[in-house]
């Protein structure tokens, strides 16, 4: 009963450097999320997909890059990293069966906090 | 920009008491809300979603809705030190989710 899996759980970075944040869920969910929480602030938005071969930009895309080319996987990929990329980032999943609306609530992973030095 | 406001608190109650958490949100067409708790170093955990005004309970949670005043409270009665957490609003239009700042709620023993 995995529910969502994110690895790694910890990673440094240096500056420039890439690398993908991985992402697998279990539970037949269409719905997969990809967030950013910084020190005291809320979940923003980074991507999102309804689907497989499908994506969509959120509130703060700037940096990264998504691909879902299956239903279970959905990475996130940094390219040159950079020191304000640094943050805990969450992967969350939801089901909904009408599209563009997605209206159950999310199920999120322990999170991988990530440092850029 | 669709907006989510939260207190951030500090909250702090003393065990036994009844925690209020309030949530203001500015997009009228939201549809679904929710609300997290998360402790530290932790992912959020679902604890309550509402679709439809008036009050919905779950065991010691209660969740209001009145989306004319857009507006979402969590109510938690018999606090419990185990209770105290961040606690996050969380608000669905179409395919996003929105979440406010988070309150952080300290339940004294």
């Amino acid at each position: 009963n995995a529910g969502v899996t994110q690895t790694p759980k910890f990673r440094i970075l240096k500056i420039g450097q890439s690398m993908t944040l991985q992402c697998a869920q279990d539970m037949n969910h269409n719905y997969m999320y990809w967030y950013r929480q910084d020190p005291g602030m809320g979940l923003k938005l980074i991507y999102y997909s309804v689907g497989a071969g499908i994506t969509d930009k959120g509130e703060v895309p700037n940096g990264y890059n998504v691909s879902r080319s299956t239903t279970e996987d959905f990475p996130l990929r940094l390219e040159l990293a950079a020191p304000s990329q640094t943050s805990v980032y969450f992967c969350a999943s939801s089901y909904s069966w009408r599209k563009n609306y997605s209206n159950q609530p999310q199920h999120f992973g322990d999170g991988t906090r990530l440092s850029i030095l | 920009q669709k907006e989510v406001e939260q207190n951030s608190g500090p909250l702090s109650v003393p065990e036994g008491a009844i925690a209020s958490l309030n949530c203001t949100y500015s997009d009228r067409v939201s549809q679904s809300f929710f609300w997290y708790r998360q402790y530290s170093g932790k992912s959020p955990e679902l604890i309550m979603s509402i679709y439809s005004n008036g009050d919905k309970e779950d065991g010691r949670f209660t969740a209001q809705l009145n989306k004319a005043s857009q507006y979402v409270s969590l109510l938690i009665r018999d606090s419990q030190p185990s209770d105290s957490a961040t606690y996050l609003c969380a608000v669905n239009t179409g395919n996003q989710f929105y979440f406010g700042t988070g309150t952080s709620l300290t339940v004294i023993p």
